[in-house]
Parts: structure tokens; C-alpha cells; sequence
């Protein structure tokens, strides 16, 4: 299988903890991306990586955050001191540059973290 | 503020009829659409795209419509299956700022055999 894999699927953490989450995406890919999505919404845009370059990061993405892409191959999302907030689907997409308009995202499974 | 919206939270069809789900956007430099279907527990699915040069792009069973004044888009789908039984969400991109997309909130189909 050659789609965008994240691990873990699933990850519960009680409040303060630390977690860190994985992304592979395909491996021709060179630009990476992160998604929150909470019930009922659509995924939110988190940051960007065109290679190991984080090129964009939104406003939802607080001081307790931090993604890298050290290779340009495999990215990880942290979270610190985790909050109940912080408990929604994390979601991984990977693209590759388009020669014409448009490019199209394609995603992993997504991490559910429940912070109790 | 969302930018793109869905306004019908579900949607229920009866197998071998048309489905029909709408999007609206407020985002005048947007110009790249697309049409992501999830499963539960599952991540969002590429399903079909379509660019602001054009008004209409099929593919099989699925056909996105573009009208570029009302700011709108429709995603049909014909005939309807069960197994297209999902939530569908649009998304959009701007023509400076191609990578970050911007999701509806989606609509639930359920497609009734």
C-alpha cells in the first residue's frame, strides 16, 4: 500500500501529558500537511512542509504545538501539556506539485486523540 | 468565519436515484475546488476536482458543477449507490495559496437500498 499512513490510529492521554504523532505520506510527495477535525466540522489546516521547510502555520497552531520534517520524508506533530480541547481527529495529507492548476491533497487515516 | 460552506448537514436518497450535494463559498480568490467522501474512522477520500477555468468535470458516476458567480458548487452523483453511503465534504484553495484548503463542514448521504 503506497497511501499516506499515520501512527497511532488512536491515542487517549490524560490532561498535561505530552503525544506525538507520526505521518508517512507517499513517497513521491514532496509537500506534507497536518489537519485538525473536530465532530460535526471539516478538517482545519494546521501547517504546511514543502520538503523539510514548514512553509505555513494557521493560527490554531499555539506554542504547544510543534511539527517537523527533519528528511523531508516522515513528519511528526507534537502536542505538549495537552488540554481537553486538544482531543479531535488528527489528520496527515501529503501532494505532489501539480504541473497544471490545482493540486490535490490526499490523506492518511488520521489520529484520534482523546485527552481525559 | 467559514469561507465554505455546506448548508445541509444530511442528505437521504433512494438507491439508483441522483444525489445532489451543494456548497457555497464567500472566497472570491478561490479557484481550485474539490470533493473529498469519508467513511468513519476512516480519512477523506479524493472523489473529483474541478478549476475555475471550467463549469462542469465528470468523472463516471460523479459530476462536479461550478457556477463561479453564485459561488457555488454541486457535487452529483447518478445513480446512487448504497456504498456511496458517506459524508461528503467540498473543499477549496486559493489561486496565491494553493496548498492550504479550506473544508465545508459536510453533508452526511445516506443512500437508502
Amino acid at each position: 500500500d503506497t497511501g499516506v499512513s499515520q501512527d497511532p490510529r488512536h491515542k487517549i492521554t490524560k490532561r498535561g501529558q505530552n503525544v506525538t504523532f507520526r505521518c508517512d505520506p507517499i513517497s513521491e510527495h514532496n509537500r506534507l500537511y497536518w489537519y485538525r477535525q473536530t465532530l460535526g466540522q471539516g478538517p482545519e489546516f494546521l501547517t504546511y512542509f514543502q520538503n523539510e521547510a514548514q512553509l505555513e502555520k494557521s493560527r490554531l497552531l499555539s506554542d504547544r504545538f510543534s511539527a517537523e520534517r527533519p528528511k523531508g520524508s516522515f513528519s511528526t506533530l507534537e502536542i505538549q501539556r495537552t488540554e481537553q480541547g486538544d482531543s479531535a481527529m488528527y489528520l496527515c495529507a501529503s501532494s505532489h506539485p501539480a504541473r497544471d492548476v490545482g493540486e490535490t491533497q490526499y490523506f492518511g487515516p488520521g489520529t484520534r486523540l482523546l485527552v481525559l | 468565519d467559514q469561507q465554505v460552506k455546506q448548508n445541509s448537514p444530511s442528505l437521504s436518497v433512494q438507491e439508483g436515484r441522483i444525489s445532489i450535494l451543494n456548497c457555497d463559498y464567500t472566497n472570491s480568490m478561490f479557484d481550485y475546488f474539490l470533493w473529498y467522501k469519508k467513511y468513519p474512522a476512516e480519512g477523506p477520500t479524493f472523489l473529483i476536482s474541478i478549476s475555475s477555468i471550467k463549469d462542469k468535470n465528470e468523472d463516471g458516476r460523479f459530476t462536479v458543477f461550478l457556477n463561479k458567480s453564485a459561488k457555488h458548487l454541486s457535487l452529483h452523483i447518478v445513480p446512487s449507490q448504497p456504498g456511496d453511503s458517506a459524508v461528503y465534504f467540498c473543499a477549496a484553495s486559493e489561486i496565491y495559496n494553493f496548498n492550504k484548503f479550506y473544508f465545508g463542514s459536510g453533508t452526511k448521504l445516506n443512500v437508502k437500498p
